[in-house]
């Protein structure tokens, strides 16, 4: 598609439950990249994938957080467990190429952990 | 680690008005990235401005960029309350792995 695609739009899970979040890139963009903004603050990157294959996971919390990005398939990041700090909007952003790539963004998806 | 800081954070004009925001950040970079995040949407990237580029206009954007100050502006002339919104600079650290590093934002109100 043309617009990066997240669903769902908003996610309400309990303390522990799993959050499950999808992003569709562009169609024929390499690189995915998961931020996380809590509060409408600054945005914190989580992790990257170059095609399938995971380029960059500095970001990401070691224990509960994983992301995969499979062939055919939508992105998804995955939370266990979820805890009451979890709660913000994830973004994913696609780009074409790495590196002076305008990176586009998704319209985020709201989740709340209560 | 938050790379870029933002000021004001928050600002209020008159509809017609300038505005301008800064950016500043603490490491080399490959571009630094002006986007825009109206209340309760996603981000809408603006521009997009090279380490090799000291000023970028589109529309009624103009960004500038001095890597030896390690700074960008953002300026919006002739505002309209549709620029309302909240505006974001990134950075694409030279050794970051292409990830943004995110400025805090700057609110901007443009009254009527």
């Amino acid at each position: 598609g043309e617009e990066v695609a997240q669903t769902p739009k908003h996610l309400v899970r309990g303390e522990g439950q799993k959050a499950k979040l999808y992003c569709a890139p562009i169609k024929g963009h390499s690189y995915v990249f998961w931020y996380q903004q809590v509060l409408k603050n600054e945005f914190k990157f989580l992790i990257s994938f170059q095609n399938e294959n995971v380029f960059d996971e500095t970001g990401m919390p070691k224990e509960r957080f994983s992301a995969k990005c499979l062939p055919n398939s939508p992105c998804s990041l995955e939370i266990q467990a979820t805890k009451l700090e979890d709660s913000a909007v994830y973004f994913c952003a696609s780009s074409q190429w790495a590196g002076e790539e305008t990176q586009y963004f998704g319209p985020g998806t709201r989740l709340l952990v209560l | 680690s938050q790379q870029g800081e933002e000021d004001p954070q928050a600002l209020s004009i008159q509809e017609g008005e300038n505005a301008t925001m800064n950016c500043s950040y603490k490491t080399s970079i490959n571009n630094l990235q002006w986007y825009r995040q109206n209340s309760g949407r996603g981000l809408v990237h603006l521009i997009l401005i090279r380490s090799n580029e000291r000023e970028k206009h589109s529309g009624r954007l103009r960004v500038t960029l001095d890597t030896s100050k390690k700074s960008s502006s953002l300026l919006i002339t002739a505002s309209r309350a549709a620029d309302t919104a909240s505006y974001f600079c990134a950075t694409d650290p030279l050794d970051s792995n292409y990830q943004l590093i995110w400025g805090a934002g700057t609110k901007l109100i443009i009254k009527p």
